[in-house]
């Protein structure tokens, strides 16, 4: 089965731990992205990469941080440093940056208690 | 700078009768405009930018560049048709997309 996918499904976190959401794609998809959506917020764009060993900061990349060392792999950190991360987290690839079409993995829903 | 608005968070409307999800932005050079769809416990989904010029679903959206807008419409909504929408502005050149807040439409039976 082709796709994106990611993992966990839910996440629970204690205050002042940082936990890592894992975004695999077998898509051969040069470009990966990271989203967070809050409901009445549409999607924020936290990391994006377009390119193997490198990845820029979208427009709430505070108290996060990624790694691009594979072409099939993005994953996520929130760190404790992210003052309010209980969110729904989306992960996307498109051919490359070029390439407007994104297509999304299932979600990471990420509860911190 | 790119923004999106979608001004109806909310849109309620009866089976079969028309529905139009309304879509402004703002860009100061060529755009590409997209709806995106997602369905209840589904994966949010493409369902179709303006350069394809497509009806998916029963739905069309022309670019207004006159208007900055992409409204999306359907002249007989179905009650499938309830999901959230998105629209969603990049560029032709390509590039990272904006996404506007987002419309929850319900279709009543």
């Amino acid at each position: 089965d082709g796709g994106i996918t990611q993992s966990p499904k839910y996440l629970f976190r204690k205050e002042g731990q940082n936990v890592t959401l894992s975004c695999e794609q077998n898509l051969n998809h040069d470009a990966m992205y990271w989203y967070r959506q809050d409901p009445g917020q549409g999607l924020r764009l936290i990391y994006y990469s377009q390119i193997v060993n490198d990845f820029q900061k979208g427009d709430i990349a505070e108290g996060y941080s990624v790694s691009r060392e594979k072409k099939e792999s993005f994953p996520l950190t929130v760190t404790s440093a992210q003052k309010n991360p209980t969110a729904f987290y989306l992960c996307a690839s498109s051919i490359d940056l070029a390439n407007n079409e994104q297509f999304f993995g299932p979600g990471t829903r990420l509860t911190v208690l | 700078a790119q923004r999106v608005t979608q001004p109806e968070k909310l849109l309620s409307v009866f089976k079969g009768a028309p529905v139009e999800l309304k879509c402004n932005y703002s860009y100061s050079g060529s755009p590409e405009l997209f709806w995106y769809v997602q369905y209840s416990r589904q994966r949010l989904q493409l369902l179709l930018r303006h350069i394809s010029r497509e009806s998916i679903k029963g739905f069309t959206a022309d670019l207004n560049k006159g208007e900055t807008s992409f409204h999306l419409k359907k002249p007989f909504a179905q009650e499938e048709d309830s999901a959230m929408y998105y629209c969603a502005l990049g560029r032709t050149s390509g590039s990272r997309l904006t996404f506007g807040e987002g419309t929850q439409l319900t279709v009543n039976p």
